[in-house]
């Protein structure tokens, strides 16, 4: 079985500053993926960033950076510059071989002025 | 192609009914997936179809639920003598290709089943 776990329900962040979000994470299998998501109010998710857990590197998306740490099975998103458009639900999410994704219970993130 | 759609957006039932919702994917995915989220929780898979045929069911799923992706273009879930418990967001995804790991999962933006 797979398991996700955010253990921050919410975070706030001024505007144009930084934020990290964590998410950890346990799998039995060797090759998945981890992802983070972006679920605006009454709108749809979107995918945020991705990472493949056969890569070393970071994944980076402009403002958007992972820290993947496998050996903890830790997967931090962080938010720089944060803008007021970036206030949402973040959900970290885990595919394996079985194709489908196993979410987290998300984090909230204020931007505030 | 406007990306993936649900209908309907909201959907109000009277314990015990029926209800059945429909997605549309993107056209050319051949990935479909169904989610459900419950209030305060990540989604939660329920079952997805690669074209026509459906490869894998949660136990979430309980034979009073039932989806179909006939013609591996959009897919119905339906929902029989529906309970409060049932009362969720559900969410539809399409990928194309080998599924979520390899290329992006693009989501609807759901059907909200309020069960009173």
């Amino acid at each position: 079985a797979q398991t996700v776990t955010q253990s921050q329900p919410e975070m706030s962040v001024q505007e144009a500053e930084t934020v990290t979000l964590s998410c950890t994470y346990d799998t039995s299998e060797s090759d998945y993926y981890l992802f983070w998501y972006k679920q605006p109010p009454s709108r749809q998710m979107i995918l945020v960033i991705r990472q493949e857990a056969y890569k070393q590197q970071n994944a980076t998306e402009n403002r958007f950076s992972v820290n993947f740490q496998k050996a903890a099975k830790s997967f931090s998103l962080k938010i720089s510059d944060s803008q007021l458009g970036d206030a949402a639900m973040y959900f970290c999410a885990l595919a394996g071989t079985a194709s489908k994704l196993t979410f987290g219970t998300g984090t909230r993130l204020q931007v505030t002025l | 192609d406007t990306g993936v759609s649900q209908d309907p957006r909201h959907k109000i039932t009277k314990r015990g009914q029926n209800v059945t919702f429909r997605c549309d994917p993107i056209s050319e995915h051949n990935r479909l997936y169904w989610y459900r989220q419950t209030l305060g929780q990540g989604p939660e898979f329920l079952t997805y179809f690669q074209n026509e045929a459906q490869l894998e069911k949660s136990r979430l799923l309980s034979d009073r639920f039932s989806a179909e992706r006939p013609k591996g273009s959009f897919s119905t879930l339906e929902i029989q003598r529906t309970e409060q418990g049932d009362s969720a967001m559900y969410l539809c995804a399409s990928t194309l290709g080998w599924g979520v790991g390899h290329t992006e999962a693009f989501f609807g933006q759901g059907t909200r089943l309020t069960v009173v």
